[in-house]
């Protein structure tokens, strides 16, 4: 069956240190992999995509890369900053369709 | 901007009321969607529209029913409101023929059913 898999421990990091959360899939084909961030009582926001053809793609200081040989995608946030505590979804899309599949998301919790 | 406001953050309903949570967006996006977010289950996607009239069900539809009258309204129907209906909706859009697909979320409308 298909699966999204997000660590669903929290992460604890110190600020300033750098903090990867990890997203695999089983028995899926993805065209594009995304990320969002997600605030407690609010909706989700996008922050990254990356395409199947590519490693690796960075946003300041954010960086995802993408290995479909694995069949899993990192996502970093460098420098991190207690700001940037939130849960962090990962997202597939398959090609040929235009609906996403969303993992359960990883917290992540930025101690100053 | 850009947009995609919903009804109301919290509602309280009883069971067997229908309920209509709307959703609205500025975006003049063809693509619109309804999920709801339960802890420990996610995002799951209950019905989604592609233009105007058009609705094509998600993976939770059951209990659930969708009007797209216009383009930038999205309008979720819970006929008779059952109380394991009680979760967050999350609506959201996206630009139809535009690769990324990135969706734009709503706030959330936070349902109680009782």
């Amino acid at each position: 069956s298909q699966k999204i898999e997000q660590n669903s421990e929290a992460l604890n990091i110190q600020e300033g240190k750098t903090a990867t959360l990890t997203c695999n899939y089983t028995n899926y084909s993805p065209a594009y992999l995304q990320w969002y961030r997600q605030d407690p009582g609010r909706g989700p926001v996008f922050l990254l995509l990356i395409r199947e053809n590519e490693k690796e793609k960075r946003k300041e200081r954010l960086k995802v890369t993408f290995d479909t040989t694995l069949k899993q995608s990192l996502f970093h946030i460098t420098a991190s900053q207690p700001a940037d505590s939130a849960t962090y979804l990962c997202a597939l899309l398959e090609g040929g369709y235009s609906t996403l599949t969303f993992g359960k998301g990883t917290m992540l919790l930025v101690s100053p | 901007d850009v947009k995609v406001t919903q009804s109301s953050r919290y509602l309280v309903k009883r069971t067997g009321e229908k309920v209509f949570l709307e959703c609205v967006q500025d975006m003049d996006h063809e693509n619109m969607f309804w999920y709801r977010q339960d802890p420990g289950l996610g995002l799951r996607l209950i019905y989604f529209s592609y233009d105007v009239k058009m609705k094509e069900k998600g993976d939770i539809p059951e209990g659930y029913s969708v009007s797209r009258e216009k383009k930038e309204r999205f309008s979720l129907i819970l006929e008779s409101a059952s109380t394991n209906q009680t979760s967050m909706y999350l609506c959201a859009s996206s630009p139809s023929g535009r690769a990324s697909y990135e969706q734009f979320f709503g706030p959330g409308t936070r349902l109680t059913v009782l």
